[in-house]
């Protein structure tokens, strides 16, 4: 199965833009790139995902790389709220659907 | 907004008792799934279901079996509870869509069982 890295942590101030980057140097051409976030004691939350082009949406942006082997994860201004452990994450077809392979994750930080 | 319930979020059971973690979700959607959550080693699935009565194996299916008689419910089965099947359980389900169509999934908040 194709593998994500991402850094294990990073830290953030509150109110700025935070760049969380992930690799998948062995992506293949029909996965996509998702991106979860886990806050304490809760479940995994859907963020964003995409296949080539960026994506957009009310919770963040996703910038993908042309050769795909790379994508950054861009909150616009961070809040204390967005302290969370952020998976990138390939989605794999599998029989009659798909499945996640979560990583480890980057826990950010977020400092008032 | 969709929503995952489970049954428990804190779970104490013995060694070798019959252990049931229920799911249920209430956005009509086809495909359900269970993972563990461990230190160390993240989220790991461990079986999944895209319509009544249908199950699949995840990467770590040893020791569990799943029940999906309805398709709002899905039901994790620990046949003789072992200590090392102490872990968080998360559930998750999405809608279809078409094959590749990437739907999100909607996690539950877990239950954190423990086996002594």
């Amino acid at each position: 199965d194709a593998k994500t890295t991402q850094p294990n942590s990073m830290e953030s101030n509150e109110e700025e833009p935070v760049h969380l980057p992930c690799n998948h140097s062995t992506i293949s051409g029909t996965d996509y790139i998702h991106w979860y976030r886990q806050l304490p004691s809760q479940g995994p939350e859907y963020v964003i995902h995409g296949l080539t082009s960026n994506v957009n949406n009310r919770m963040a942006s996703l910038a993908i790389a042309e050769d795909r082997k790379s994508s950054t994860l861009i909150l616009h201004r961070a809040t204390l709220r967005d302290a969370a452990v952020y998976y990138c994450i390939l989605f794999l077809l599998y029989n009659q659907g798909g499945k996640l392979i979560f990583g480890q994750g980057t826990e950010l930080s977020v400092k008032p | 907004d969709v929503k995952v319930t489970q049954s428990s979020r804190y779970l104490v059971k013995r060694t070798g008792e019959k252990v049931f973690l229920e799911c249920v979700q209430d956005m009509d959607h086809e495909n359900m799934f269970w993972y563990r959550q461990d230190p160390g080693l993240g989220l790991r699935l461990i079986y999944f279901s895209y319509d009544v009565k249908m199950k699949e194996k995840g990467d770590i299916p040893e020791g569990y079996s799943v029940s999906r008689e309805k398709k709002e419910r899905f039901s994790l089965i620990l046949e003789s509870a072992s200590t090392n099947q102490t872990s968080m359980y998360l559930c998750a389900s999405s809608d279809r869509g078409n094959r590749n169509s990437n739907q999100p999934q909607h996690f539950g908040d877990g239950t954190r069982l423990s086996i002594l």
